[in-house]
């Protein structure tokens, strides 16, 4: 069965980065987009950017252009997130998403990780 | 401000039928097709609804999708007390090349 499996809950002072992991299983990885969508503690859903793990190749919103890199490691099937010069407001939930590019939707959601940012 | 707009909230009691809208424009649900996800408490977002009318294996057909011109919605019939979570309108939008997400709306089953 198609998991992602996302890495542990992150606290970081304010100006520092953090790195996010989310490892795939049950499908071939390099097959399919592998998004990111982050949400604040009680708000929706934000979209950060998208990346193609066969090319490497990425698209990332506007608002986290220079400061957000998507990245993956095919041989161990895993995407990593990094956001970096950290502030409060970007303390929320952190999902990684599978992308069906055919149909363009997220069919599939790794459980979250929180990145609490805070002095 | 949320590129797409949704009612914050919607509720309806056991066995009622309650739709759910997404307003958008033309560079967004105009022009692409739209998905939607139901949140759970405390739990990652499912796809529920793709390509603006089709359900993943396993969503049950009380679960249903429309769109029209920049708007679409989502309807629930036959509501149940576990169909209460928060649900998302999602679409392409071309002009900012990005995914945008409605704000959400919270579904109560009174």
């Amino acid at each position: 069965q198609v998991q992602l499996v996302q890495s542990g809950a992150e606290v970081k002072k304010p100006g520092a980065s953090v790195k996010v992991s989310c490892k795939a299983s049950g499908y071939t990885f390099t097959s399919y987009d592998i998004n990111w969508v982050r949400q604040a503690t009680g708000q929706g859903l934000e979209w950060m950017g998208w990346m193609n793990p066969n090319s490497g190749n990425t698209g990332y919103a506007q608002k986290f252009q220079g400061r957000v890199t998507m990245t993956r490691n095919t041989s161990i099937s895993t995407a990593y997130m990094e956001l970096s010069s950290l502030r409060s407001e970007d303390t929320a939930v952190y999902y990684c998403a599978r992308g069906r590019g055919v149909y363009g939707d997220f069919d599939y959601w790794g459980q979250g990780t929180l990145v609490t940012v805070s002095s | 401000q949320s590129v797409l707009t949704q009612p914050p909230s919607a509720s309806g009691t056991p066995g009622q039928r309650v739709t759910i809208s997404c307003s958008g424009s033309s560079s967004n649900i105009g022009s692409n097709t739209v998905n939607w996800y139901q949140q759970l408490p405390g739990t990652a977002p499912k796809l529920l609804i793709y390509s603006n009318n089709q359900r993943p294996s396993g969503v049950p057909d009380r679960f249903s999708g429309s769109k029209s011109g920049t708007s679409a919605s989502l309807a629930i019939s036959g509501l149940q007390s576990e169909d209460e979570a928060d649900y998302y309108c999602a679409a392409w939008d071309d002009s900012l090349n990005s995914w945008v997400f409605g704000g959400g709306t919270k579904l109560t089953v009174l």
